[in-house]
């Protein structure tokens, strides 16, 4: 079946380090691949997203590449700030009114 | 721009009452999905309704129902509340059903809570 893995958190790291979350999945066909990010308190809002291999997804200095050799869509970030902690999940969608399945989350804290 | 509105934001159930969320999709998004969300949990997929019919089912209790109406507004019943329904429940739409381009965008959420 369908499934999203991600690293396990928590992610703690110093602002300004480099960020890395990994996430591989498996599925069939060719689903579009997101992450998105929750604040404490507070609903789902999509990060990036990427429709196709090779494709790469970015914003506000997040990006991903939806590699599909590796079956994975791993989470960068240059430089992160105290701002972006948060949970983020990866996900895969296939469109047509089927549901988003999503990885279990991954916690980061960054520390001023 | 217009996003997914959900309400109420809060609620507060007793254990065996009956609750009824409300979601308004995006101006012109035809698919509506549901989202429960445990504490500490990823959110598990409950049902979606595409043009007014249900076009997917994930583990939504029978004690649940859900339906979309003419106005493409969702509403999720939730009847015989049991501690374990307290969660977020995540609405969320979508248009360009059935292509690659499309994209759920998701509302804040109710926070409900039985007690």
């Amino acid at each position: 079946g369908n499934s999203v893995t991600q690293m396990e958190g928590p992610v703690t790291l110093s602002e300004e380090a480099f960020l890395t979350i990994n996430c591989t999945y498996t599925a069939t066909g060719y689903p579009s691949l997101f992450w998105y990010v929750q604040y404490p308190g507070e609903g789902l809002q999509l990060l990036l997203k990427a429709t196709k291999a090779d494709d790469k997804g970015s914003n506000k200095g997040f990006e991903a590449t939806y590699r599909k050799e590796t079956t994975s869509f791993h989470l960068e970030k240059g430089s992160v700030q105290v701002s972006d902690s948060a949970v983020y999940f990866c996900a895969l969608y296939y469109g047509g009114g089927f549901k988003t399945i999503f990885g279990a989350g991954t916690r980061l804290f960054v520390k001023a | 721009a217009a996003g997914v509105i959900q309400s109420p934001r809060h609620l507060i159930k007793e254990k065996r009452e009956t609750a009824t969320l409300k979601c308004y999709p995006i101006p012109r998004h035809d698919t509506v999905y549901w989202y429960q969300q445990g504490p500490g949990q990823d959110p598990q997929f409950l049902i979606s309704f595409y043009e007014k019919m249900q076009s997917d089912k994930g583990s939504i209790p029978d004690r649940f129902s859900a339906q979309q109406f003419s106005d493409y507004h969702s509403e999720l019943n939730m009847s015989s509340l049991e501690l374990g329904d307290s969660a977020l429940y995540f609405c969320a739409s979508s248009s360009q059903a059935g292509t690659r381009q499309e994209t759920q965008y998701f509302g804040p959420g109710t926070r409900l809570l039985v007690l």
